[in-house]
């Protein structure tokens, strides 16, 4: 199995431009999940959605973030504008029904400048 | 404030030695979720502790579920340059789907 695979890797972009991050969940999971990481406020959760139905979405900061799962196998996160105070690292992971375990994607490291 | 406070927030130790991380909440908790997180990857879920009092061990890392199931601690023994990385503890706050981390442990073991 390939696990959660996440584009691109690195993201390097100036403010006001809009940013697009990409995710592949474990096929055959239900549920998947958007979080974002910094230095200052730790792992946050932005967005999970189960069945490709975003269910919370109270962790997303701003209108500016927006997300969607068009299908099971395929999920986004964009920011529009960008602004340098979202530079970060987002992990997107995934989950099988009735398991405790999520599993994460290596991340996307964004840097708005 | 956090939910979940872990401490300490940084220790570097030398190969060899023992250590202790803890994660501590006011809250009762229904489980507890302990993950390791590598420079550059995702954290990867270790162990997960449910049963007040409980004890799991993996390999040379011991998990332990407070009697009240409000704190939760990681004993390594033996410490190896390879248990180096981000210790982060995790609770459900959200009916199985809506994980909250803890504060985080980043620990640094040296040759």
């Amino acid at each position: 199995d390939a696990g959660v695979i996440q584009s691109p890797r690195h993201e390097v972009t100036e403010m006001g431009q809009e940013v697009t991050l990409r995710c592949k969940p474990i096929s055959g999971h239900n549920s998947l999940f958007w979080y974002r990481q910094t230095m200052m406020r730790g792992l946050e959760l932005l967005i999970y959605f189960n069945n490709n139905v975003p269910i919370d979405d109270s962790g997303m900061p701003e209108d500016r973030f927006s997300a969607k799962m068009p299908n099971a196998s395929f999920s986004t996160l964009k920011i529009q504008p960008s602004e340098p105070r979202d530079s970060a690292v987002y992990f997107c992971a995934s989950r099988s029904w009735g398991s405790y375990e999520q599993y994460f994607g290596p991340g996307t490291r964004l840097t708005v400048t | 404030t956090q939910l979940l406070e872990q401490s300490p927030q940084f220790l570097s130790i030398q190969e060899g030695e023992n250590l202790t991380v803890y994660c501590n909440s006011s809250s009762v908790f229904s489980s507890l979720q302990w993950y390791r997180q590598e420079p550059g990857e995702g954290p990867v879920l270790l162990v997960t502790v449910v049963t007040g009092g409980e004890v799991k061990k993996l390999k040379r890392l011991t998990f332990q579920f407070g009697d009240a199931r409000k704190d939760s601690s990681l004993h390594i023994t033996a410490a190896q340059p390879g248990d180096t990385g981000l210790y982060l503890c995790a609770t459900d706050t959200g009916g199985g789907n809506k994980l909250t981390f803890g504060t985080g442990t980043q620990l640094k073991v040296e040759l």
